[in-house]
């Protein structure tokens, strides 16, 4: 089965600090794998995809198949960080685009 | 471009009523799918229209239906609501069936 787990509803840290935020696939094949975030009272966005292997805003995320994770990290947080987080999956077998998202960690960063 | 637009913003029905929702995608873009976001968790995935047929469907079952116009807009219904269907209803857009999805800010349904 497709799944996309996020073991953190909260994460909370101070300013300066690292974060990480995890995220765990269970995919048979071979998906393609995203991380959304929600700033308050915002749309969903795209904030990174693992094809693209950049870093946005000063986030990272790498793909480690063999754990089936991609977790979500940047080395000091900024205050403008705070928002919900998001992991999805996005497999090919049986169609296109399908996403399929994890609960969400809401990340808090305090001054 | 104001991107992804969805109305109404927010809906309040009685059990067993009918609801429709509806989307206008992003400028050239022409593929819409349509998502269920439940308090306290991740978009889940209900269809998805191209070229005015649907070509994907999540676990929602036949009371959940859509279209979509030549004009690329799409419209989700739900017949005989349930309290369980209330939630966030998102819309996303793209540029065929691979490119990446556009959110709208969602319709917020309240079943009563």
């Amino acid at each position: 089965a497709q799944r996309v787990t996020q073991p953190e509803k909260l994460l909370s840290v101070f300013k300066g600090a690292p974060v990480e935020l995890k995220c765990n696939y269970s995919y048979s094949g071979s998906p393609e794998l995203f991380w959304y975030v929600q700033y308050s009272r915002q749309r969903l966005q795209l904030l990174l995809r693992h094809i693209s292997r950049e870093s946005i805003k000063g986030f990272t995320a790498d793909l480690n198949k063999g754990e089936t994770s991609f977790h979500l990290k940047k080395p000091f947080a900024q205050e403008e960080d705070s928002a919900m987080y998001y992991c999805a999956l996005r497999g090919f077998s049986g169609g296109y685009n399908k996403l399929i998202f994890g609960a969400g960690t809401r990340l808090a960063v305090h001054p | 471009d104001a991107g992804v637009t969805q109305s109404p913003t927010h809906l309040i029905k009685t059990r067993g009523q009918q609801v429709t929702l509806r989307c206008s995608p992003k400028s050239g873009h022409d593929t819409v799918s349509w998502y269920q976001q439940a308090l306290g968790q991740g978009p889940q995935f209900i269809f998805q229209y191209y070229e005015e047929e649907e070509r994907q469907r999540g676990n929602f079952p036949d009371r959940f239906s859509g279209h979509q116009f030549p004009n690329y807009s799409s419209e989700l219904n739900v017949n005989a609501l349930l309290l369980g269907d209330s939630a966030l209803y998102l819309c996303a857009s793209s540029l065929n069936l691979v490119g990446e999805q556009y959110f709208g800010p969602g319709t917020s349904l309240t079943v009563t």
